[in-house]
């Protein structure tokens, strides 16, 4: 129930192009979904993140788009860039007990834009 | 800037022989993990610390021991590396309960 499955496991966009990502999740008390992004050799750093009060959150070309009802989120890159190339991972949270929340990590997209 | 920082970003040890990472910050967060990442794979999380309060995830091997002296440090302890234990090793931070992590640019161990 920890689960989050994490489409398609990698992705060839051409700059310009949409690069869909898709998550789904078990667990309903799941009730934070960050995403982060990856370059080869460095850490994980968070993209953008939605709760689940709100359908959709968009910061410049990165948008969130979550349905409650059917436990599915996803990341849209819109205007793809070379740059954006990279390893995208899904994650949920739930409230735990005060020691801190726990991620539980998708199995990561590696996102190729070509130029 | 504040930011977590892990030293060193390589590290080679041998086969058995002891290795310690570390990670320090500079967020003043409450919480401290550890995560280690395979080559294409999630980060999995090793364990966390809530000030001092240790938390230990249950399938985390024996092999790997963590200490948090202070706020701002935290430590990685791997007392007989196997060669399956070569990976990044992510430390990240959050500030209290269900807010954002925040991670280090990693330590690549490679064990021969």
């Amino acid at each position: 129930q920890q689960q989050v499955k994490q489409s398609p496991q990698s992705l060839i966009v051409q700059k310009g192009g949409i690069s869909i990502i898709n998550c789904a999740y078990e667990n309903t008390a799941f009730d934070y979904f960050p995403w982060y992004q990856q370059f080869p050799g460095k850490g994980p750093a968070l993209l953008i993140a939605i709760r689940p009060d709100v359908s959709e959150k968009k910061e410049g070309r990165f948008t969130i788009s979550f349905n409650k009802s059917a436990k599915q989120f996803s990341l849209h890159i819109m205007d793809s860039q070379p740059g954006d190339s990279a390893t995208y991972f899904c994650a949920a949270s739930s409230r735990i007990k005060a020691a801190g929340n726990k991620l539980t990590f998708g199995g990561g997209t590696r996102v190729l834009v070509k130029p | 800037d504040a930011m977590v920082i892990q030293n060193p970003r390589y590290q080679v040890t041998q086969f058995g022989k002891p290795v310690t990472l570390s990670c320090s910050q500079t967020l003043n967060h409450n919480v401290m993990y550890w995560y280690q990442q395979k080559s294409s794979q999630a980060p999995k999380l090793l364990f966390h610390y809530y000030d001092k309060d240790f938390n230990n995830e249950a399938d985390t091997p024996d092999n790997f021991q963590s200490r948090r002296p202070n706020t701002s440090f935290c430590f990685l302890d791997i007392r007989s590396p196997g060669l399956g234990d070569a990976a990044m090793y992510l430390c990240a931070t959050s500030r209290v309960t269900r807010d954002t992590q925040y991670f280090g640019p990693g330590t690549r161990l490679t064990v021969l």
